[in-house]
């Protein structure tokens, strides 16, 4: 599996746009790039998935350079409520069973 | 349609005790994951299961630990014996197909967790 990096915390308030860059240097070919959501006392959510370029959903979108060495997940007007962790997670078809969170980054929403 | 539900929310033990922790997957799902989450880290997978079969329990501690889907009722985490260091949240995760195709999602949907306290 290929290992990531992001930022462990973020600050941000409301009605900004939040982008958090995860690093994924030894991606393999067919990995695929996911972001889960977590809410304090709640289980993750899944947000996006993307292999290349840029996919957009109703709740984020998410960058992806042409190397795919990193990605970048965009929230755009984050609310109070946005406030959570966001685990970036990649991998292939035989990891999407048995998914690897890492730290995650911790995104705080202020007024 | 319902989603993943799981019980007991907080579940608190004495150590030597055994805990039984349970999931009942979305309906239409077949394929269950068990995660675990220590205090301000990540989740961490323990095993996954198929209708009455285990297909992948690499995660999953050899010892006091031990999971079940049957073929009727919840997906069922158990734990013997229980130590201190067995203090965490407990997630369960359900998906309709085993794993993502070319082009597809393999979205796992969680759970909202069992904490479980050892005392």
């Amino acid at each position: 599996l290929a290992k990531t990096t992001q930022p462990i915390s973020m600050d941000s308030y409301e009605g900004q746009e939040v982008n958090i860059t995860c690093s994924h240097n030894n991606i393999a070919t067919n990995d695929y790039i996911t972001w889960y959501q977590q809410f304090p006392s709640q289980g993750p959510r899944f947000i996006i998935q993307g292999y290349k370029t840029k996919v957009t959903n109703e709740v984020a979108s998410l960058f992806i350079p042409a190397d795919r060495k990193s990605s970048t997940l965009s929230l755009p007007r984050v609310s109070l409520s946005d406030t959570a962790v966001y685990y970036c997670l990649v991998g292939d078809k035989a990891a999407g069973n048995k998914l690897t969170f890492g730290g995650g980054t911790r995104v705080l929403v202020k007024p | 349609n319902a989603g993943v539900m799981q019980n007991p929310r907080h579940l608190v033990r004495r150590r030597g005790q055994e805990a039984r922790l349970r999931c009942s997957p979305m309906k239409g799902h077949s394929h269950v994951y068990w995660y675990r989450q220590l205090p301000e880290e990540g989740l961490k997978f323990m095993v996954y299961l198929q209708k009455e079969n285990i297909i992948d329990e690499s995660g999953m501690p050899k010892e006091r630990f031990s999971a079940e889907f049957p073929k009727e009722g919840p997906s069922i985490l158990r734990i013997q014996q229980v130590v201190r260091g067995d203090s965490a949240a407990y997630f369960c995760a359900s998906s309709p197909t085993p794993a993502w195709e070319p082009g597809a999602i393999n979205t796992q949907y969680f759970g909202p967790g069992t904490r479980l306290t050892v005392l």
